[in-house]
């Protein structure tokens, strides 16, 4: 079964500071693994996604993530906060094929940016 | 324009009393799903619909029932409301079983009293 770990519920930055939220995962074979971004009173938009190739992805907003299969790891980084990158954020896990066809989702990161 | 749309966006009600959350998609997805989010547990999915005709439990399903008559349409029923089914809930639609990127509705507040 899969399973994602977010490390941190909260993480603060300063504007123009370096962006780094943080996601693990769990899968027994090759994992699809996604990073959205929830708004306030909002729902979720698709930031950037990993199904294979390159293990740099680029998102939107500037935002980019690595796949590091050695460490289980898709941190989601972006190299200048904005205040409008205020939200919380959502690591979520997949594989093709497989029974559910569902995505496992991270508990969450609220992501605070102080001018 | 492309979208999920989800009615009521917020519903108070009593415990035991039915209610029906809409969801529809304009995109021809295969693909449809219900997720509750809660604070601290993230999103956890209540049932899936892998194509009309053809639903399936998620993780937590336990309260909800749904149906898939119309491919567009994937209505979530809670035919007896109790104050722990409290939370916000997102549809969510996707193209092919194999793509995964899913396309999420504006969520609907649903507070039972």
């Amino acid at each position: 079964a899969q399973s994602v770990t977010q490390l941190g519920s909260h993480v603060s930055v300063s504007e123009g500071a370096l962006v780094l939220l943080r996601c693990n995962y769990s899968s027994s074979v090759p994992p699809y693994l996604f990073w959205y971004v929830q708004y306030p009173n909002q729902g979720l938009q698709l930031l950037l996604k990993y199904t294979t190739g390159a293990t740099l992805v680029k998102g939107i907003n500037g935002f980019e993530a690595e796949f590091k299969k050695s460490e289980t790891s898709f941190h989601l980084t972006k190299p200048s906060a904005h205040m409008s990158d205020a939200a919380e954020y959502f690591c979520a896990v997949t594989i093709y094929g497989g029974s559910q066809g569902n995505l496992i989702f991270g508990k969450g990161t609220k992501l605070s940016v102080k001018p | 324009e492309a979208q999920v749309t989800q009615n009521p966006r917020y519903l108070i009600t009593v415990t035991g009393k039915k209610l029906t959350v809409t969801c529809s998609q304009n995109m021809n997805h295969e693909y449809m799903s219900w997720y509750r989010q809660d604070p601290g547990l993230g999103l956890r999915q209540i049932y899936y619909s892998m194509n009309v005709e053809v639903t399936d439990k998620g993780d937590v399903p336990e309260g909800y029932k749904v149906s898939r008559k119309e491919k567009r349409n994937f209505p979530l029923i809670l035919e007896s409301p109790s104050p722990n089914q409290t939370s916000l809930y997102f549809c969510a639609s996707s193209s092919t079983f194999s793509s995964y990127e899913q396309y999420f509705g504006p969520g609907t507040r649903l507070t039972v009293t």
